[in-house]
Formats: structure tokens, sequence, C-alpha cells
């Protein structure tokens, strides 16, 4: 199974201030098909089901704040929040769709300093 | 727009059997691979399984805790995807998802809440 080692467990960040998230892959998650790593992100607030914000590893989903972004380099995958927003507390996860099992990153907690 | 609809949850007793569906609208369900996902406070988010597209052969995969107790299938005049969990344990309880990664796009549906317990 892949592995998705996601850090840290928990981020607070002051309003206005960047948040970094960090997932790591234990193997290659690249498609050879289109050349693009099988990861999303995504955000998840009490009560509700995992909201997506990014696929591809880099590719934002339509209606997602421009803040959001993700990076990648090799199996080393960052979602930043540029600014942060009181919205944007939730519970962040990474995911690789590669291969079955799909698997998760354990999920990072971001709150407001 | 891509649409999925979980139910079908509820409250079990241990050792009883539950089934989900998975209703789509946007999207035919034959032609696409979905999965199953749960999720519960202690052990985050579990792949539980997939069934392939008619195409690919609609053939499943289970992840080892579920092998053999769980079973997708898929209900294709329905556009229904279906979840029959049997000989259920406590373990077994949480947020059940269907997903679906058309195009490497993940879908979710908004999940059902299976409980077990005596």
């Amino acid at each position: 199974d892949i592995v998705m080692t996601q850090s840290p467990d928990s981020l607070a960040v002051s309003l206005g201030e960047r948040a970094t998230i960090n997932c790591k892959s234990s193997q290659s998650i690249l498609n050879s098909s289109n050349n693009k790593n099988s990861l999303a992100w995504y955000q998840q607030k009490a009560g509700q089901p995992p909201k997506l914000l990014i696929y591809w590893a880099s590719t934002r989903e339509s209606g997602v704040p421009d803040r959001f972004s993700g990076s990648e380099s090799g199996t080393d995958f960052t979602l930043t929040i540029s600014s942060l927003q009181a919205e944007d507390v939730a519970v962040y996860y990474c995911q690789q769709h590669y291969t079955i099992p799909l698997t998760f990153g354990g999920g990072t907690k971001v709150e407001i300093k | 727009e891509v649409q999925l609809v979980e139910s079908g949850g509820d409250l079990v007793k241990p050792g009883g059997s539950l089934r989900l569906a998975c209703a789509a609208s946007g999207i035919t369900l034959s032609n696409v691979w979905m999965h199953w996902v749960r999720q519960t406070p202690g052990k985050g988010l579990e792949w539980v399984g997939r069934i392939k597209s008619m195409s690919d052969g609609g053939t499943t995969d289970y992840a080892a805790p579920v092998k053999g107790r769980f079973t997708i299938s898929r209900d294709d005049s329905e556009n229904t995807l279906y979840l029959q969990m049997n000989s259920l344990k406590t373990e077994d309880t949480a947020v059940y998802y269907c997903i679906t990664l058309t195009g490497g796009c993940p879908r979710w549906g908004q999940g059902t809440l299976v409980t077990v317990s005596s």
C-alpha cells in the first residue's frame, strides 16, 4: 500500500499569514498517461464531507479561492494557504488515487493563532 | 454536474446486515469506476472497495478488513451503486462515502452514517 505521510498534525496561524501543509507518498504516484501526480487535497469542516480543493496535485477545483495552491516535487506535495482566513479553519487531507487501496494522509488541523 | 447521494445508514447490531445505496446523477455509473470510502474518528479515512466500469469488466476489489463480508454492486437501470454489508462489527461504525475519480477529479457524496452497536 502507498503510505501518505502528512505533516504537521496541527498548526496555528495568524489571520492573513501563510499556512503550509506537507504530504509525502511512499512511492511515485505519477500517472504515466498524462504525466501528472494522482494527488488530491481536501478541506473538511465538522459534520461535513471532505471538500475537494486541489486535484492532479496542483489543479485548483472550480470555485476554490486562489489563496489555496498545491505544489509538488517528486513524492513531496504541499498545500499552501497564502493568507489564512477565519473560514479556513478545518482539517486538511491529502489523498493518492494512483492505485488501490486509495490512501489518505492522517490530516492536519488548521487553527487561528 | 456530478451528484452522488448516499442513503441507507442506520443503527444495526453486531452480526447484522445493512445495504447502502449511492444514487448518481450527471454521470453514468456503468461507465466509471466507483469507490466506497469510510471515515471514523479513530482510523481516519479508509478505502473500502471499488467496482470497475462495465467496459473494464465490472470486477470488484475490497480492503482486507471487509473482504468476504462486504459486496459492491451496481444497478445500471437505476444508476445506483450499492454496498451490501454483512456480519457487521463494531469497528465498521463509520460514515460511508461513495466517490468517483472520473478524469482524475474526485467527486464525493455527502456520506451516510452506519453505527454498529448492541
